[in-house]
């Protein structure tokens, strides 16, 4: 069965730091990854995503994800963080039609 | 940009109450997508349809219906609403394999 696991549920840095979230999935076919971002009282918002090609994708507001085909892993990184990252992160892996989430991660970046 | 619009962002309703949840997306997108956000559990997939009067379950389809009689109309009925589905409902649409664009989300809260 199609599966995304998030291990980090909580995750506390304070300003600067690197962050590093991880991801892991299961699914038997070619996958198509995608990383979500909600910002407190926000929509949904797409951070980046894979599909095929050079294993390490660059999104919006300096992310960054890697895919590591045998790790089944698709981790979110970004150098430094601010304050206004403090959000709700979400991967997902494409099967056919629908999507599969992970239970998400709540950062809180400390100023 | 894309607009997904969702009908109500709160809504109270008495239990065994008959819910119906509105979603407009106006990008002519094929697929649109219903899920329940629970904390912790991130974003389960209860409905999706792929066409128009086309639907298909999710992982949690029970409890709800769904209606597609236009393509930028996708609605989600709770047929007696119970109060273990009080949860926060989004709503969703995309094309062929891009990611998903979110609306913003009705909370509903069953009483």
């Amino acid at each position: 069965a199609q599966s995304v696991s998030q291990h980090n549920h909580h995750v506390i840095l304070s300003e600067a730091a690197s962050l590093e979230l991880g991801c892991n999935y299961s699914y038997g076919g070619t996958v198509n990854l995608f990383w979500y971002v909600q910002y407190p009282g926000q929509h949904l918002q797409l951070l980046l995503k894979y599909f095929s090609g050079d294993p390490l994708v660059k999104g919006i507001k300096g992310f960054e994800a890697e895919f590591i085909k045998s790790k089944f892993s698709f981790n979110l990184r970004k150098p430094s963080v601010q304050w206004s990252d403090t959000a709700e992160y979400f991967c997902a892996v494409r099967g056919t039609y629908k999507y599969i989430f992970g239970t998400g991660t709540r950062l809180k970046v400390l100023a | 940009d894309v607009k997904v619009t969702q009908s109500s962002r709160y809504l109270v309703k008495r239990t065994g109450e008959k819910v119906f949840l509105e979603c407009v997306q106006d990008m002519d997108h094929e697929n649109m997508f219903w899920y329940r956000q629970d904390p912790g559990l991130g974003l389960r997939l209860i409905y999706f349809s792929y066409d128009v009067k086309m639907k298909e379950k999710g992982d949690i389809p029970e409890g709800y219906s769904v209606s597609r009689e236009k393509k930028e109309r996708f609605s989600l009925i709770l047929e007696s609403a119970s109060t273990n589905q009080t949860s926060m409902y989004l709503c969703a649409s995309n094309r062929d394999r891009v990611g998903q664009y979110f609306g913003p989300g009705t909370r509903l809260t069953v009483t």
